[in-house]
């Protein structure tokens, strides 16, 4: 069974400031990992994610994650935020034994304040 | 290359009806996956189809039901609708090479209110 934990349903931060959003895994097998962003009406666009390899991932509008096996997180960052990343945030795992089906977090609403 | 397309965009039915979604996966992709997000909350696998069979299933009654099409396209059938299985319906393709698959890309939802 695999499961994942959000911590913080919502953060405010202001603009220019570090995000950090917290997820935590659980997973009885190697997890492959993922961020996602939702906007307002949308569908999810994925940010980033870790299969196998490199820790520390990249992504797109200038997001990363790293995942630590020992501490069964994967935590995501942006350096400064700006007001277009204000949007809902979801964390999701998965891994080959699950069929690479998604088990997603209950997600984190990020408020930009300028 | 054309995206994840989802029709219809909002949708209203009584309780006790039936409801048919419909989703048109990206070019290239084999697997359509289907989740339910309600509101305030994260998307809840429902099932998967691989090469038009069903590829797993999380907790969904029976009369959650799903098919895909020769082209990949998928429908999900929702039947005596009940007044918690108002959502947004997620599809998510992917490519799979013997039944693993690689990142999901979703497509927009539809919104499905039941009153």
């Amino acid at each position: 069974a695999q499961s994942v934990t959000q911590l913080g349903s919502h953060v405010s931060v202001s603009e220019g400031a570090l995000v950090l959003l917290r997820c935590n895994y659980s997973s009885s097998v190697p997890p492959y990992l993922f961020w996602y962003v939702q906007y307002p009406n949308q569908g999810l666009q994925l940010l980033l994610k870790y299969t196998t390899g490199a820790t520390l991932v990249k992504g797109i509008n200038g997001f990363e994650a790293e995942f630590k096996k020992s501490e069964t997180s994967f935590h995501l960052t942006k350096p400064s935020a700006h007001m277009s990343d204000a949007a809902e945030y979801f964390c999701a795992v998965s891994s080959k034994a699950a069929g690479n089906k998604l088990t997603f977090g209950g997600g984190t609403r990020v408020l930009v304040k300028p | 290359e054309t995206g994840v397309t989802q029709s219809p965009t909002h949708l209203i039915k009584t309780r006790g009806q039936q409801v048919t979604l419909r989703c048109s996966s990206q070019s290239g992709h084999n697997t359509v996956s289907w989740y339910q997000q309600a509101l305030g909350q994260g998307p809840q696998f429902i099932f998967q189809y691989y090469r038009e069979e069903e590829n797993g299933r999380g907790n969904f009654p029976p009369r959650f039901s799903g098919l895909q099409f020769p082209n990949y396209s998928s429908e999900l059938n929702v039947n005596a609708l009940e007044l918690d299985d108002s959502a947004l319906y997620l599809c998510a393709s992917s490519f799979s090479i013997g039944r693993e698959s690689y990142e999901q890309y979703f497509g927009p939802g539809t919104r499905l209110t039941v009153t």
